[in-house]
């Protein structure tokens, strides 16, 4: 069964230091998604990303993150200066299109601990 | 932003019994609803959703009940197995909006 997949399972960065979380998306999937989930809290939305652009993003997605689509499979989130509240779990999502029945795949997420 | 709100953070049921996970939302704009399943060091894997256009859907051991009036979906497993024992996400989205919106999560643990 095609999956999502997510690299690296766990990071461990630096204050202040730039970070960068890969995904492969289901291969015939059009639309891409990270959320985040910090301990204790609920799965939270970052961004969508469609047609390599930014279809719609969060409050929380501020100038100090990124997303790209480098090769056409990898869908990869930047968070050039991390805060130790970037802690988190980052999930990756993908959907094969918008229609409203279509479920998203998540990846099995990364683990960012920010020290 | 508490759009979606999951009150009970636990649940503990008895194996062979019935699990019942309730889940409250405050946006009207909310149309589809779906549930999702994790377990540690895995993502949400998708277990059942519901159109507002109905009030309930069934898909095996799982079925979803929507009552829109009170803004209220819950989830019932019967029978309960001890595969089950999981967080369970309820999650909106509404129209024209293709990002879900999360509750906090319940974490449900099926006993022998």
């Amino acid at each position: 069964e095609p999956e999502v997949t997510q690299t690296p399972s766990h990071q461990v960065t630096q204050m202040g230091q730039e970070v960068i979380l890969r995904c492969v998306p289901i291969s015939n999937h059009l639309y891409f998604y990270w959320y985040r989930q910090i301990l204790g809290q609920k799965v939270e939305f970052l961004v969508s990303f469609y047609n390599n652009e930014i279809s719609e993003k969060s409050e929380i997605f501020d100038d100090q993150f990124s997303v790209e689509r480098p090769d056409g499979s990898n869908f990869t989130l930047k968070i050039r200066s991390t805060k130790l509240e970037d802690s988190a779990m980052y999930f990756c999502a993908s959907r094969r299109d918008r229609a409203r029945n279509t479920e998203a795949f998540f990846g099995q997420g990364t683990r960012l601990t920010v020290v | 932003d508490q759009q979606v709100k999951q009150n009970s953070p636990s649940l503990s049921v008895q194996e062979g019994r019935i699990s019942i996970l309730n889940c409250d939302y405050t946006n009207s704009m909310f149309d589809y609803f779906l549930w999702y399943k994790k377990y540690p060091a895995e993502g949400p894997t998708f277990l059942i959703s519901i159109s507002s256009i109905k009030d309930k859907n069934e898909d095996g051991r799982f079925t979803v009940f929507l009552n829109k009036s009170a803004k209220h979906l819950s989830l019932h497993i019967v029978p309960s197995q001890p595969g089950d024992s999981a967080v369970y996400f309820c999650a909106a989205s509404a129209k024209n909006d293709y990002k879900l919106s999360f509750g906090a999560g319940t974490t449900v643990t099926v006993r022998a």
